[in-house]
């Protein structure tokens, strides 16, 4: 079956630098998404990776690499309005997108 | 303000009841999305539209039932649901099938059954 496996829960401090896991076992792969979901929000877009590396956007970073089937988030200089759900997803051979169960991400004074 | 509104976005019912969720895109894009959204789980892709047509239906029970009157807009009418149905509901749309771009989401709809 297909899966992508992400922590459930992180804490990280204002100020800090973050890394959020991704690893995902799909049946092919034709990218990999990053969403953001504040409490009681939709959903937003953050980072779209389909070849291995870094792909970088302000604070936030993305990393791919197919070979392991793994991915990371990267927030940099944290602030507290980033505490939210972080949901990576995998669009498969069939165009299907595969989501992992997200990780709430904790930001602590 | 994300171009996708969902209404209502709470609803309670009961579980002979019937209602609608309501979603509208004003992206212009072509395909639509529902999704429902349980603590902790992974989306879950319900229904897929592409220029109005129904492209995909997840093995929904059918106590769900989509509509989609145009391309800017998309329903899921609600009939005899049960408890475990509880959960946040939210619409999507995309440029085209098959998203290699990315997908608005609307805030959503929270639906609780009692």
């Amino acid at each position: 079956g297909q899966n992508i496996d992400q922590p459930t829960e992180m804490t990280a401090t204002e100020g800090a630098i973050v890394q959020i896991n991704c690893t995902y076992q799909t049946s092919g792969f034709n990218g990999l998404f990053w969403y953001q979901q504040h409490a009681g929000e939709a959903p937003t877009f953050l980072s779209y990776n389909v070849l291995d590396g870094l792909e970088e956007k302000g604070r936030f970073s993305s990393f791919l690499s197919r070979s392991k089937g793994y991915s990371y988030l990267l927030l940099k200089e944290l602030q507290m309005k980033d505490s939210a759900s972080y949901l990576c997803a995998v669009l498969d051979s069939n165009y299907q997108l595969i989501w992992g169960a997200g990780t709430k991400l904790i930001i602590k004074p | 303000e994300t171009g996708v509104t969902q209404t209502p976005r709470h609803l309670v019912m009961g579980m002979t009841n019937k209602k609608s969720l309501k979603c509208e895109q004003h992206l212009g894009h072509n395909a639509m999305y529902w999704y429902k959204q349980s603590a902790k789980k992974p989306l879950e892709l319900m229904f897929v539209y592409n220029f109005k047509e129904q492209t995909e239906n997840n093995s929904v029970p059918s106590r769900f039932s989509p509509e989609c009157p145009n391309s800017s807009h998309l329903f899921l009418h609600l009939h005899t649901l049960q408890p475990e149905d509880s959960a946040l509901y939210l619409c999507a749309s995309s440029q085209d099938l098959g998203p290699t771009g990315e997908l608005f989401f609307g805030e959503g709809s929270r639906l609780t059954v009692l």
